[in-house]
């Protein structure tokens, strides 16, 4: 069985400061793929970043970079110098299949405040 | 743009009823999904279809069916609805694992059971 685990229910900072969302995953299969989606006040996801299991390297984009450790099972979001924009609430989402069927963690709200 | 259209963005039914959820997606997606939302708990799967006519019960699925006669088409079914269902359902669609990048997410459809 998969399981996605967000510890954060909830985090607030001022704006401009950094913040790192935590994501930990347990699965037994060797190939698997690990998402971000972000969830604005509007409700539609949006597709953030996908990693391949096999496929450790660090990912930046703009303000936003991805940390995947397969040691720790762990694939942590780190928004740099946040902006109230960045308020939403954040899911780590993981799949293993052919038929993607994503598991969600339960999600972080993140509120960025002026 | 991939879209995934959800036909009501609101809706309050009574118990005992049945309800439908229309999804319609425009790019020929393999893949369709139904998800529920609910606070702390993420998003969690009720059925998915990777092909007409094709169906699997994902995590939650009692209490609910679906019907996929179209490609386009993935429609979810209370069949007699109850209080405990009252909650944001999300319709997704994607492809193939091997060339997805993300699932496509609806904006979503808050069902109230009173």
């Amino acid at each position: 069985a998969q399981k996605v685990t967000q510890a954060q229910t909830e985090i607030s900072v001022v704006e401009k400061e950094d913040v790192t969302l935590d994501c930990v995953y347990e699965t037994r299969d060797t190939t698997y793929y690990l998402f971000w989606y972000k969830q604005p006040p509007s409700g539609e996801l949006v597709f953030l970043i996908r990693r391949n299991s096999f496929d450790e390297q660090n990912e930046i984009s703009g303000r936003y970079s991805w940390n995947f450790q397969k040691s720790t099972s762990s694939f942590n979001f780190t928004i740099t110098a946040s902006q109230v924009v960045d308020s939403a609430v954040y899911f780590c989402a993981l799949t293993y299949n052919a038929g993607n069927m994503l598991t969600f963690g339960g999600g972080t709200r993140l509120m960025v405040k002026p | 743009d991939v879209k995934v259209t959800q036909s009501s963005r609101y809706l309050v039914k009574r118990t005992g009823e049945k309800v439908f959820l229309e999804c319609v997606q425009d790019m020929d997606h393999e893949n369709m999904f139904w998800y529920r939302q609910d606070p702390g708990l993420g998003l969690r799967l009720i059925y998915f279809s990777y092909d007409v006519k094709m169906k699997e019960k994902g995590d939650i699925p009692e209490g609910y069916s679906v019907s996929r006669e179209k490609k386009e088409r993935f429609s979810l079914i209370l069949e007699s609805a109850s209080t405990n269902q009252t909650s944001m359902y999300l319709c997704a669609s994607s492809l193939p694992i091997d060339r997805v990048y993300g699932y496509t997410f609806g904006s979503g459809t808050r069902l109230t059971v009173v």
